[in-house]
């Protein structure tokens, strides 16, 4: 069965404190690791999709990188614009995304 | 592109009571699923069309589920009969191909009491 761990649960910065997600996986084929961005009262935006080991991909203030067994999404000097739950997923068969709990972070200013 | 558009935004029920959420996906797109969120589980995968046809309905929890996509632009996830443990927000999104990831609405909070 396809697992999707992330860590921290919640994370909690001052404004420019660089800090990185994580999300750990098990599973057997994976076609694509995904990050969304989730606000409060919507549902979740898609960031990145990473295919295979050494791959990284930046947007603004966040990079996501991919290994065989873990994905990290890298937050440089943080702003309060980027409080969210950041949710992780994977693609595996078919065309279904197995998702993660998610970790919430708030960036205080 | 309105993006992926979800009615009602809230539903409040009673228990035993028939309950329809609707979904338009972006209009091109080939790919529609239904998610459900709770605190608990976080994003469940219920179901997905490709083409408007039922490919995966594993995660539909029982028989009182039912979806349907009559054609491409529309899609419907009836409950009945609701109950209170159906309560939790209702995700649709759709995609072309998978690749690009899903676009997701706003998402329907049903609440059943």
């Amino acid at each position: 069965e396809d697992q999707v761990t992330q860590s921290p649960e919640a994370l909690r910065l001052q404004e420019g404190e660089s800090s990185s997600l994580n999300c750990s996986y098990t599973v057997s084929g994976l076609r694509g690791l995904f990050w969304y961005r989730q606000d409060p009262g919507k549902g979740p935006e898609f960031l990145f999709t990473l295919y295979s080991a050494g791959e990284e991909k930046e947007k603004e203030r966040l990079k996501a990188t991919l290994t065989k067994k873990e994905s990290f999404l890298h937050i440089t000097a943080p702003k309060p614009e980027d409080s969210a739950t950041y949710l992780c997923a994977v693609g595996t068969s078919g065309s279904r995304l197995t998702f993660g709990e998610g970790t919430q972070l708030t960036v205080n200013p | 592109d309105a993006g992926v558009i979800q009615s009602p935004r809230h539903e409040v029920t009673e228990m035993g009571q028939e309950v329809t959420l609707r979904c338009k996906p972006i209009s091109g797109h080939d790919y529609l699923f239904w998610y459900r969120q709770t605190m608990m589980r976080g994003l469940e995968l219920l179901i997905y069309f490709n083409n408007n046809v039922p490919i995966d309905d594993s995660g539909m929890p029982e028989d009182r589920f039912s979806a349907k996509m009559p054609n491409a632009s529309f899609s419907t996830l009836k409950i009945q009969p609701s109950e209170p443990r159906d309560s939790a927000v209702y995700f649709c999104a759709s995609s072309l191909f998978w690749k690009g990831g899903y676009t997701f609405g706003s998402g329907t909070r049903l609440t059943v009491v």
